[in-house]
């Protein structure tokens, strides 16, 4: 069935340091991807999306690019902030099956001052 | 912004006992979903919801478990006799119909119940 792996975490990084965080997927047809962000104590939000390959989301200074020969959906920030400290998922919802998500595992990003 | 609302934040219950994890989804939006998280591992989706009925369920979510929607406005999880292995933090989701009979592919969540099964 789809899948999505990402990077293990934690993530330690310093402010003004370019971030990565892998992720990898796994499905049949054409999937949308998404990237998640939970900050402490609130319910997980829509940071950027991809519906078709070659797609850029892009939001807060974040991006990923939807790479279908690869399979790929990585995460980039060129320089973090403390408060960009949070819990980062990748997610792919599978082309007319029903709006439900797969989610990776979840990569905790500490960004320190 | 119009939120998701999760009640209560945290539940603490007994082996064998019936919990209900209540959402009170944004207004206006049609599909409703249930995900779980078990400490450490991954978001897994549990149910879909549309029209009053189930449209897709995981494996996870076996006799135990059920849905609801008993008025307009609240969403709810049942599981009818809880065990360990149940304690996790559930997300409530939902999205806007993007027409056909299918949702739009962005979904809202709330912040989550916490169960604690003891």
């Amino acid at each position: 069935g789809d899948s999505v792996t990402q990077m293990e975490g934690p993530v330690t990084l310093s402010e003004e340091a370019f971030l990565t965080i892998n992720c990898t997927y796994t499905a049949t047809g054409y999937p949308s991807l998404f990237w998640y962000v939970q900050y402490p104590g609130e319910g997980l939000q829509l940071l950027l999306k991809a519906t078709k390959a070659d797609d850029k989301g892009s939001n807060k200074g974040f991006e990923a690019t939807y790479r279908k020969e690869t399979t790929s959906f990585h995460l980039e920030k060129g320089s973090v902030q403390v408060s960009d400290s949070a819990v980062y998922f990748c997610a792919l919802s599978g082309y007319n099956q029903g709006g439900k998500l797969i989610f990776g595992q979840g990569t905790e990003l500490s960004v320190k001052p | 912004e119009p939120e998701v609302t999760q009640t209560p934040s945290h539940q603490v219950t007994q082996m064998g006992q019936e919990v209900i994890l209540r959402c009170v989804p944004i207004s206006n939006h049609l599909y409703f979903y249930w995900y779980r998280q078990i400490l450490g591992q991954k978001v897994e989706f549990l149910v879909s919801f549309y029209n009053n009925e189930i449209s897709e369920k995981s494996e996870i979510f076996d006799d135990q478990f059920s849905v609801e929607r008993p008025d307009g406005s609240n969403f709810t999880l049942k599981i009818r006799s809880t065990k360990l292995e149940d304690s996790a933090m559930y997300f409530c989701a939902c999205s806007l119909s993007a027409g056909g009979g299918m949702p739009k592919n962005i979904q809202y969540f709330g912040a989550g119940t916490r169960l604690s099964v003891l």
